[in-house]
Order: structure tokens, then sequence, then C-alpha cells
């Protein structure tokens, strides 16, 4: 199957700074999404992204797919952003999201 | 606009004990439900999928099984509990036909057994 690789694994950052997360794929996609998991298990969709890029507020996000890589930007954090950031792709003829380990991330006051 | 709900939120279980753990969505047809566990690190394991009432697809094999018996119920069921069934446990659909079509998750189920 489809394997997924995301980087940094943690990272801590303070309160205003940016943040670039990443993440690889072994194989052509159909589906990518960026999650994030706030500190209540709570799994919320950030972008659905198999290709380009999208804006929302302070994130955004690139997926480039000839290259098998999204980036997820977070500019100006907040403490609020802190939690863990999933990227999940789904590989072509598969049918199911193969989700990365995660980034978790820790913004400080 | 379309909406998911599991429940409970929190379960404390015996070993042994049976389990059930439902989802429903609403404001949608013949979605696609999923149900995911999350073990104490990271990782979300995807452990059954269904594209329609009767359909289930397991992805691993495990102490549990999954039921479809209504268009938008998913039931995540055990006969006996082991210890390693504990884990947070995640409900999500995605419109038909499902592939190239975002997932939406549930608050999830926080499971201890004990």
């Amino acid at each position: 199957g489809i394997q997924v690789e995301q980087s940094p694994p943690d990272l801590i950052l303070q309160e205003g700074a940016n943040s670039t997360l990443r993440c690889n794929f072994s194989d052509s996609v159909n589906n990518l999404q960026w999650f994030h998991q706030n500190p209540w298990g709570q799994l919320i969709n950030l972008f659905y992204i198999p290709s380009g890029t999208k804006q929302n507020g302070r994130l955004s996000a690139t997926t480039v797919a000839t290259e098998r890589y999204s980036l997820l930007y977070i500019s100006s954090s907040q403490t609020t952003d802190s939690g863990v950031y999933f990227c999940a792709v789904v590989g072509s003829g598969y049918s199911t999201l193969t989700f990365g380990k995660g980034t978790m991330l820790l913004v400080s006051p | 606009s379309q909406t998911i709900h599991q429940w409970p939120a929190t379960l404390v279980q015996p070993v042994g004990s049976p389990l059930s753990l439902e989802c429903t969505v609403e404001g949608t047809s013949n979605p696609n439900l999923y149900w995911y566990r999350q073990a104490a690190g990271r990782g979300l394991q995807l452990l059954f999928y269904s594209v329609g009432i009767g359909q289930i697809s397991s992805e691993v094999p495990q102490n549990l099984s999954a039921s479809r018996p209504q268009d938008r119920q998913f039931i995540l069921s055990s006969k006996k509990l082991l210890l390693s069934d504990s884990g947070f446990y995640l409900c999500a659909w995605s419109p038909p036909p499902g592939v190239n079509q975002p997932q939406h998750f549930g608050d999830g189920t926080r499971l201890s057994i004990l």
C-alpha cells in the first residue's frame, strides 16, 4: 500500500511564529486531506487538496502531486493551533484513507 | 448540512464484556462510512468501511465487527473485549462514490478496558 511520511514529528513554536509541515507520499493519489486533532481528540478537516494550493485564513496548503508531497503553512501561530496535524491520502486504485503519523505542534504564549 | 454523531463519548468496560458503539449521519444519502481506531500515540488505523447497507469491508483481523443495518447507521461491536481494544474510536463518512471526496469525522469515543 501507499506510504505517508510527515515531518517534523514534533514542533515547538512561540506564539506569532510561522511554520511549514511536510507530507511525502510514495505513489500517486486521488485524495489528500490535512486534519488538525485538537487536545480533546476532535479531528477537524483543514483542507481537501489532492493538487494545487488553497488558503483558509492563517492556514494554507500546497500539493505537488507530480512530486508526491504536500505542505501545510501556518502563519502567525496561536496557542489554539496546538495539537497534532495529520496528512492522509487515498492512493490510486484504493478507496480508503492512509494516515501519516502526524506532526505534534505546541505553540507557547 | 451534514452532521455525524457518535456515542457514547467515553466508555469504561471490563475485560470480557460486550461492546456496541453507534455512529449516525444526517443530511446525506448513501454515504460511505468508516470506523478508525487511534491507540496510544498518534496513528489512525482503519478498521472497517462500508459502501452500502449490509456491505462491510474489514481492513485488519481483530476482535471487533461492524454492521450497517440502515443507510446512515454504522455500528462497531465486540462479543468479548480485550485489554488491547482500549483506544480512541472514530467514525467517519464521505459522500458517494467516496474515492475522490473528503472524509468527515465524528468526535470519537474514548474506550478504556479494565
